[in-house]
């Protein structure tokens, strides 16, 4: 089972739209949860980071939020652009290990349609 | 563009040869790690590097091996290759181990085993 699910697995909008990824992760304890946008053929770019203890974080257009109870993530993307069609990947960072290891969701991959 | 460069980007081998992909890390950066992505799924953990010694290794066989040089640029090695090999190879540098420690990633090699 994979320790980091996301969902849906796709969705198209319409450009100026709102849209919601989600995230269910398994991981515990772990450190942090970022969420990295990857365009087609390119490395992932990290988006945002919460640690366990926070909520909610932003960064421009997208919001992060986190429940370490339910361990939940959502991303919500607002006045969506033709750029925003990319992959979104839910990341999570595990408190053991020793080590900076990244447990990668398989992504949503969206696509903004004008 | 996050300064982690990648070569080649795209390379094409047969079952049972040998591939060496090459990173370099953004300038400051001690830590390199290396993920395989499979088409349609999220990267998936090889191994991190750390002052050019092996810090940790996922759940990968010994015929993926690494190495890290005192510029901490990096190589990922594959020895004979199959099938399941192809896939997209992203390396990460970060500034260092700690959980928060953002990874960069480079844009990639493209590896199509024939």
């Amino acid at each position: 089972k994979n320790q980091v699910e996301q969902s849906p697995q796709s969705l198209i909008i319409l450009e100026g739209k709102n849209c919601t990824l989600q995230c269910n992760y398994t991981v515990s304890p772990f450190s942090n949860l970022r969420w990295y946008k990857q365009d087609t053929g390119r490395g992932p770019v990290s988006l945002t980071i919460m640690t366990f203890s926070e909520n909610t974080k932003s960064n421009g257009r997208y919001t992060a939020t986190l429940d370490a109870d339910t361990k939940q993530s959502s991303l919500h993307i607002t006045a969506s652009q033709l750029s925003d069609s990319a992959s979104y990947i839910c990341v999570v960072t595990p408190l053991s290990g020793g080590y900076n290891k990244l447990i990668f969701g398989a992504g949503t991959r969206l696509a903004v349609h004008p | 563009e996050t300064g982690v460069t990648q070569s080649p980007t795209h390379l094409i081998k047969t079952r049972g040869q040998q591939v060496t992909l090459r990173c370099s890390s953004q300038s400051g950066h001690n830590t390199v790690s290396w993920y395989q992505q499979a088409l349609g799924q999220g990267p998936q953990f090889i191994f991190q590097y750390y002052r050019e010694e092996e810090n940790g290794r996922g759940n990968f066989p010994p015929r993926f091996s690494g190495l890290q040089f005192p510029n901490y640029s990096s190589e990922l090695n594959v020895n004979a290759l199959e099938l399941d090999d192809s896939a997209l190879y992203l390396c990460a540098s970060s500034l260092g181990l700690g959980p928060t420690d953002t990874q960069y990633f480079g844009p990639g090699t493209r590896l199509t085993v024939l």
